[in-house]
């Protein structure tokens, strides 16, 4: 079993839509961050979430410490939000990210 | 301004060669990482590096070789490629390697071995 695991794996949406992509991982962990990956390949960070709740723009990432979960979610989804999106948290202990298989989003207009 | 850069952007080789791949960041940050994305994009740390000093090593064949001149540069040395090590590679860096730091990474260098 992956340590870190995310869904759906593939996400198509049409523009407008609210998405949601779910991250659970199986041990305790001192923070998580969300990253996205373009169509070209660049890799932007987005949230780094150690509790609650984080907003930036349309995009919105949470966390469930107790839970072991993490969400991120895009509202009113637009075409250039189609992207990887990859769950990366960071283990207790550790300095190192621990990577998501990533969420494939596709949205059309 | 780049705040990572890696350069080449692409390097196509044969087996058996030795190749660098080279990272600078200009964002004054301690640490820096080299990252590896296979063909199923799965992303994976291979090396970190604060301030010179090698605090990350993964379990990755000693064929890899990090080297770091000063905090501003992490270069990346492959000895006697293997079709194996084709991938995308990743360089990155973040103000302290703190867990919380954001990390920013370079635009990958993809290596194909052929």
């Amino acid at each position: 079993k992956n340590e870190v695991e995310q869904s759906p794996q593939n996400l198509t949406a049409q523009e407008g839509e609210f998405i949601t992509i779910n991250c659970s991982y199986s041990v305790g962990i001192s923070a998580l961050h969300w990253l996205q990956q373009h169509p070209g390949g660049g890799i932007v960070s987005l949230f780094m979430l150690s509790s609650g709740k984080k907003k930036h723009g349309r995009l919105i990432a949470t966390i469930n410490i107790q839970e072991k979960h993490s969400s991120l979610h895009i509202t009113a989804s637009h075409p250039r939000d189609s992207a990887v999106y990859i769950c990366a948290p960071v283990f207790s202990g550790t300095y190192k990210y621990i990577f998501g298989t990533g969420t494939r989003l596709k949205v059309l207009a | 301004d780049t705040a990572v850069s890696q350069t080449p952007k692409y390097l196509v080789t044969q087996m058996g060669n030795d190749k660098s791949i080279k990272c600078e960041q200009n964002l004054g940050h301690d640490t820096m990482y080299w990252y590896k994305q296979d063909s199923k994009k799965f992303l994976k740390i291979m090396f970190s590096y604060n301030n010179k000093e090698l605090i990350i090593n993964e379990t990755v064949p000693n064929r890899f070789s990090p080297k770091s001149p000063d905090k501003a540069h992490l270069n990346l040395h492959i000895n006697s490629l293997e079709l194996g090590d084709s991938a995308v590679y990743f360089c990155a860096s973040s103000r302290s390697g703190s867990s919380t730091d954001t990390q920013y990474f370079g635009p990958g260098t993809r290596l194909t071995v052929l």
